[in-house]
């Protein structure tokens, strides 16, 4: 099955400032996802990054705070904007392709001080 | 909307135990579900599904069985051992538009295994 990178692995940040994530896929797929993990809770999706078009946010995010790119088949990057210690978490990146099911990357730690 | 509900952990128990997880979920329609699975420092790796009603899963030894009846998909393995130690996530398959699909999580076990 094809693997996920993403990049960084874990960061240490200063409010107010922000972060691109980036996640990279080995192979092209349909569907890339976002997810966050707060500290001991489950995940939460974020939105759906669509391959040459805007985003699909869920209720309670926003493009302002978590803009996202997919420029291509393979390749996305999720942005944490202007952030404040709330946003201290795991976030995650999934893809799908067709008839499979989705799969994760290994995640990107994010602390913010 | 749709929700997914699991034990309480964390779970700790002595290699060769059974081991439950107990799944309950809350869907309008006919969801697929899953247990994902999150070792120590790497991601999350699809551990088994079912995709209707009486579907078994199966996956290392592991196995859950599809309850509409219960709305529940219990995670259950015979005898443990110390490398299943791992955050165990239950959840399902929620319908996006146009065809996608999105995945709705439990809160997660965290399972511990001792020699």
């Amino acid at each position: 099955s094809a693997v996920i990178s993403q990049k960084p692995s874990r960061d240490i940040c200063q409010r107010g400032t922000s972060l691109t994530i980036q996640c990279q896929v080995d192979s092209q797929v349909t569907m890339m996802f976002w997810y966050r993990q707060q500290p001991g809770q489950s995940l939460t999706l974020i939105a759906t990054a669509n391959q040459g078009s805007e985003a699909t946010y869920e209720s309670g995010f926003v493009i302002d705070k978590f803009p996202i790119s997919r420029p291509n088949l393979t390749f996305s990057t999720l942005t944490v904007s202007n952030m404040s210690p709330e946003d201290s978490s795991i976030y995650l990146c999934s893809a799908k392709k067709p008839r499979q099911e989705q799969f994760f990357g290994p995640g990107t730690r994010l602390t913010v001080l | 909307g749709n929700s997914v509900t699991q034990m309480e952990g964390p779970v700790t128990l002595s290699e060769e135990a059974f081991l439950t997880i107990n799944c309950t979920y809350t869907a309008t329609g006919y969801p697929s579900l899953f247990w994902y699975v999150q070792y120590p420092g790497e991601g999350l790796q699809l551990l088994l599904k079912a995709t209707k009603a009486d579907d078994k899963g199966s996956n290392k030894g592991f196995e859950a069985t599809y309850r509409k009846e219960t709305t529940s998909f219990h995670l259950e393995k015979g005898s443990v051992q110390v490398s299943d130690s791992a955050v165990y996530f239950c959840a399902l398959s929620d319908q996006l538009g146009r065809g996608a699909q999105k995945l709705v999580f439990g809160q997660g076990t965290r399972l511990t295994i001792n020699p």
